[in-house]
């Protein structure tokens, strides 16, 4: 089976950082990936990990244990627009292709 | 940038009805994908589909459901004799081939806001 956790909703204030967790357990992995969906809005890629370490882009970083089954996506300098649902994904391994299993997602509310 | 592009936006239909969803994936991606999400609930893979076939799908994509490639830019979600419970949003996504053991990442489209009268 496969279990992936992330907390429900958290709050931050504009222009702090904000780490988000997120822990798994599945059969087959083939990366752990983290996108950002709005409200009513379809998921769009912020980053991948595959590998165990840090992965940075721009404000957005991301990190992996996959020993753990541990990953967190990392915002800095935060924005009233990074208000949203941020989604924790796995990435299956099977014969061809992907899958993506999602997790619940955290709510982030971005705060003056 | 290319995108993939899903129509229509929302579609109305009663209990009972066959709905066909449409989506165009960016062109030079061979894989392609059908996640649905129920209103507050997280998104959840349907199905994959690559060189014209289902390479996987889950337990939700019973024999109510099929997907279709039916010319070189459509790939099609067919939902026969919708359920009040079919009611949610449909994303498809694409994704080009993985090089070497590395990820790749899957675009998704706007989705198709299914509701089930």
């Amino acid at each position: 089976g496969q279990n992936i956790d992330q907390p429900t909703e958290m709050t931050a204030t504009e222009g702090a950082i904000v780490q988000i967790n997120c822990t798994y357990q599945t059969s087959g992995f083939n990366g752990l990936f983290w996108y950002q969906q709005h409200a009513g809005e379809a998921p769009t890629f912020l980053s991948y990990n595959v590998l165990d370490g840090l992965e940075e882009k721009g404000r957005f970083s991301s990190f992996l244990s996959r020993s753990k089954g541990y990953s967190y996506l990392l915002l800095k300098e935060l924005q009233m627009k990074d208000s949203a649902s941020y989604l924790c994904a796995v990435d299956k391994i099977y014969n061809q292709g992907g899958k993506l299993i999602f997790g619940q997602g955290t709510e982030l509310s971005v705060k003056p | 940038e290319p995108e993939v592009t899903q129509t229509p936006s929302h579609q109305v239909t009663q209990m009972g009805q066959e709905v066909i969803l449409r989506c165009v994936p960016i062109s030079n991606h061979l894989y392609f994908y059908w996640y649905r999400q129920i209103l507050g609930q997280k998104v959840e893979f349907l199905v994959s589909f690559y060189n014209n076939e289902i390479s996987e799908k889950s337990e939700i994509f019973d024999d109510q459901f099929s997907v279709e490639r039916p010319d070189g830019s459509n790939f099609t979600l067919k939902i026969r004799s919708t359920k009040l419970e079919d009611s949610a949003m449909y994303f498809c996504a694409s994704s080009e081939m993985p090089r070497g053991g590395e990820a790749y990442e899957q675009y998704f489209g706007p989705g198709t806001r299914l509701t089930v009268t």
